[in-house]
């Protein structure tokens, strides 16, 4: 399978708890994209990454929040101290940017629940 | 980027076009029409998009008005597993988020 995958898809954890997510990219995708979607809502974007340089992070909910890309290959997005309103879908995608074409890809999800 | 508005919901019987429209009035010359939809518990699905004329692809039609400022969004023959939410998004082409609204939830019906 050639598209975006993400793992865990489904994660369960107490309030407090560290929680770390990790978004495989379509491989020749320069551009990666994290969203959060809570029910009945659409996608919320959070951060992106060009390569490895984060070029977009003030729409992280929190300094709680942190993402990275370290070689501009898979990036992984921290949620630190989780809490219960962290609970939601917590999407990746990737783009193959261009002048004219920038459409983004996107992976199964991590279900995040916060007990 | 601009603003979109699309209706809530609509029904389409199955094997009939569904034809989901979208107004983006304050969209700028360089500002692309996108198109994604979102099968319950999926991911989005990328399904089209256009800058000025109208497109064509496997999976549907985007016909974009003259003056720019709607579109419609077109699956010629809809089936059961087309039942989504429908989304309709305005964006320059290196622009980094997509800003999803609520979309358009379409059934179709047999």
């Amino acid at each position: 399978d050639t598209g975006v995958s993400q793992n865990p898809r489904h994660k369960i954890t107490k309030r407090g708890q560290n929680v770390t997510f990790r978004c495989d990219p379509i491989s020749e995708h320069n551009r990666l994209y994290w969203y959060r979607q809570t029910l009945g809502q659409g996608p919320e974007f959070l951060t992106y990454f060009q390569n490895e340089a984060q070029l977009e992070k003030s729409r992280l909910l929190s300094d709680r929040f942190s993402a990275e890309r370290p070689k501009g290959s898979f990036s992984t997005l921290e949620i630190q101290r989780t809490e219960q309103g962290d609970s939601a879908m917590y999407l990746c995608a990737s783009s193959f940017m261009t002048s004219r074409r920038n459409e983004q890809f996107f992976g199964p999800g991590t279900r995040l629940t916060v007990l | 980027d601009a603003k979109t508005t699309q209706p809530p919901s609509m029904d389409c019987a199955e094997g009939r076009a569904a034809n989901l429209p979208c107004n983006h009035s304050t969209i700028s010359g360089n500002e692309y029409v996108y198109w994604y939809r979102q099968i319950h518990s999926q991911g989005p699905q990328y399904i089209i998009h256009g800058l000025k004329n109208n497109e064509t692809n496997e999976m549907a039609s985007l016909i974009i008005t003259e003056d720019r400022k709607s579109s419609t969004l077109i699956l010629p023959h809809a089936t059961l597993r087309d039942t989504a939410v429908y989304y309709c998004i305005v964006r320059v082409a290196s622009g980094g988020d997509m800003r999803f609204g609520a979309g358009t939830r379409l059934t179709v019906k047999p």
